[in-house]
């Protein structure tokens, strides 16, 4: 079956901007989380959606959001970009339970200019 | 609060030469841990998790609670082992993973 995907792999943007990125579960997946990997912070979870609702947030500030839509597809979005902002992003999708796997997407390199 | 800390940032050894990436977690309940591997160009993946007491790809890990250790090992290190290496503390009730900062493994021929 079909992995994680994200769109797009690449953008570049200018400070000031704003931004959306994409996130297609595997297909029966509905946890979606997003993640944000800096070479100087490592991952860091940003949050996590289950059936359309934000069930968890890490310390980010409020410029950044997300939400997932009925068929379990996410997107997240960054407002008024800053040049800290530059990050590869991380979207894992994985059923709920005890030990479960997350699956991950191969990111969305962010830079902001 | 949870933590994971992985001390070494890089580890480079010879092929053949036994190899043990350290991973420790702070966590007041009973942890799920995993070993997650991220190859050149490739897409973050599991490893292992302690749950299966499994060895993949030669790679073993075992829970001390004692010493709240995760560490990583394989007796026999290959050329293809080189990666970056992230250990994982998943909380159940909020479906959330807290990741080392990684260790890069380098296997030299």
């Amino acid at each position: 079956k079909a992995g994680v995907t994200q769109t797009p792999r690449y953008l570049i943007k200018t400070r000031g901007q704003q931004v959306t990125l994409s996130c297609s579960p595997i297909s029966g997946h509905r946890s979606v989380s997003w993640y944000q990997q800096t070479p100087g912070q490592g991952l860091q979870f940003l949050f996590e959606y289950f059936s359309e609702t934000q069930r968890n947030k890490g310390n980010f500030p409020g410029r950044f959001s997300g939400r997932q839509f009925s068929n379990s597809r996410s997107e997240m979005n960054v407002s008024t970009l800053e040049l800290g902002d530059s990050a590869l992003y991380l979207c894992a999708s994985s059923l709920i339970g005890a030990d479960t796997e997350a699956f991950f997407g191969q990111g969305t390199r962010l830079t902001v200019v | 609060a949870q933590r994971v800390t992985q001390p070494e940032k890089l580890l480079s050894v010879f092929k053949g030469a036994p190899v043990e990436l350290k991973c420790n977690y702070s966590y007041s309940g009973s942890p799920e841990l995993f070993w997650y591997v991220q190859y050149s160009r490739q897409r973050l993946q599991l490893l292992l998790r302690h749950i299966s007491r499994e060895s993949i790809k030669g790679f073993t890990a075992d829970l001390n609670k004692g010493e709240t250790s995760f560490h990583l090992k394989k007796p026999f290190a290959q050329e293809e082992d080189s990666a970056m290496y992230y250990c994982a503390l998943h909380l159940r009730n909020f479906n959330k993973f807290y990741f080392g900062s990684g260790t890069k493994l380098n296997v030299k021929p």
